[in-house]
């Protein structure tokens, strides 16, 4: 298996602009996960998803943030408009079930101008 | 919700000495303890993993403990060299919570020749 497969490694997007992240989790996997890093905050869980249903996006900064699981392959975390402080890198990770090793994908460097 | 706090941010050991990195947590039923290590420009990987029915467990140079009745746990690498140089984050989940993990802050570690 190649991994947590994410896309595009290096987005640079203009304020107001829409942006789309995904992310491709490992086969047989039933969590996937959404962080957010920077320096200020760490990694932060923006949403989680088990067997494709969100269970918590408590994380989710705002409305302007969205994500979606539509099969047990693909992910979408989108932001729209996007502004300079969403810049920062996302990664996805998946797990096989819980208290499990999490698999990170090689994350997005969201660039907002 | 869960709370981890990590020290030090920053370490700076010499080459062979070991490196010791503080974390607690706030959710006394949180039973999974993981320890990522994050090399620069790259993923959080897994390194070590400790669950609450175990006092301490070593994997070579790497050792983790935990102590559930203080709610605190803490990573150990003996014999430090330059390629342990990284960001290392510490992180808690439990059971009823899926794999939602809560990480740390992040403590920059740096072995100098």
């Amino acid at each position: 298996d190649a991994g947590v497969i994410q896309s595009p490694r290096h987005e640079v997007t203009e304020m107001g602009q829409e942006v789309t992240l995904r992310c491709k989790p490992i086969s047989g996997h039933n969590s996937l996960f959404w962080y957010r890093q920077t320096m200020m905050r760490g990694l932060e869980l923006l949403i989680y998803f088990n067997n494709n249903v969100p269970i918590d996006d408590s994380g989710m900064p705002e409305d302007r943030f969205s994500a979606k699981m539509p099969n047990a392959s693909f992910s979408t975390l989108k932001i729209q408009p996007s502004e300079p402080r969403d810049s920062a890198v996302y990664f996805c990770a998946s797990s096989l079930a819980a208290n499990t090793e999490a698999f990170f994908g090689q994350g997005t460097r969201l660039t907002v101008v | 919700g869960e709370n981890v706090e990590q020290h030090p941010s920053t370490l700076s050991v010499q080459e062979g000495d070991s490196a010791v990195i503080k974390c607690t947590y706030s959710d006394s039923a949180s039973n999974y303890f993981p320890w990522y290590k994050q090399e620069l420009g790259k993923r959080p990987q897994l390194i070590i993993d400790i669950r609450s029915n175990v006092g301490e467990k070593k994997d070579q140079r790497i050792a983790v403990t935990l102590n559930k009745t203080a709610k605190h746990f803490s990573l150990h690498i003996t014999e430090t060299q330059p390629e342990d140089s990284a960001v290392y984050f510490c992180a808690a989940s439990k059971d009823n919570a899926g794999n939602m993990l809560t990480f740390g802050g992040g403590t920059r570690l740096m072995v100098k020749p």
